[in-house]
């Protein structure tokens, strides 16, 4: 079974400069993730999807961050404009159905803005 | 706020001998905790987990404890393998959202 794919695994960019996140979910996987890892942290979820309905967007700086997950299979997460403290890893995850589930993990995207 | 601690920020601990990995956390309304391990350049990795409604859960060398009167949460290794030498998360929820400890960094010695 694939496992969650994302990309690209690492982007430098300017800070002001626009960004965008791709991943791809394990196949029939209804729930996704995104969380941001700022180094020394722990993963901190930003967005939560039941197939392609927000469930939870609490925690994303909806200013600057946004995500779409069309016809409830791929993400896109984006930030404009980054700051310098959107450096972090983003860290995309699905579950089956989300409730007390497992969540499965990417390898994650590092972003590093200068 | 932090609601997930985890007070040690790394480890170590000689193959062969248990690693106990130790977490605490905040809000009463927890009732479902895991643990996740990550190597470098790569996702967290789900390890294991423990309902509230449990205090201990086993899945060969990894044991999971929880003491619900002090809001703390363990997990055992053993015996520890160098293999095992990773950043492990200590993460807990109440609905859909997993709230992570910061992460202890456990070194297997040979």
């Amino acid at each position: 079974e694939a496992g969650v794919a994302q990309s690209p695994r690492y982007k430098i960019i300017e800070k002001r400069q626009s960004v965008a996140f791709w991943c791809n979910p394990i196949s029939g996987h209804a729930t996704l993730y995104w969380y941001q890892q700022i180094l020394g942290q722990g993963p901190k979820l930003l967005i939560q999807f039941q197939n392609n309905g927000v469930v939870d967007d609490s925690q994303l700086p909806k200013d600057r961050f946004s995500a779409e997950r069309l016809k409830g299979v791929d993400s896109t997460l984006k930030i404009q404009p980054a700051k310098l403290e959107d450096s972090a890893v983003y860290l995309c995850a699905s579950s089956f159905a989300g409730f007390k589930e497992t969540q499965y993990f990417g390898p994650g995207t590092r972003l590093l803005v200068l | 706020d932090q609601q997930v601690k985890q007070n040690s920020p790394s480890l170590s601990v000689q193959e062969g001998r248990i690693s106990i990995l130790n977490c605490d956390y905040t809000n009463s309304m927890f009732d479902y905790f895991l643990w996740y391990k990550k190597y470098p350049a790569e996702g967290p990795t789900f390890l294991i987990s423990i309902s509230s409604i449990k205090d201990k859960n086993e899945d060969g060398r990894f044991t999971v404890f929880l003491n619900k009167s002090a809001k703390h949460l363990s997990l055992h290794i053993v015996p520890s393998q160098p293999g095992d030498s990773a950043v492990y998360f200590c993460a807990a929820s109440f609905g859909y959202a997993l709230n992570f400890g910061k992460g202890t960094s456990l070194l297997v010695t040979p």
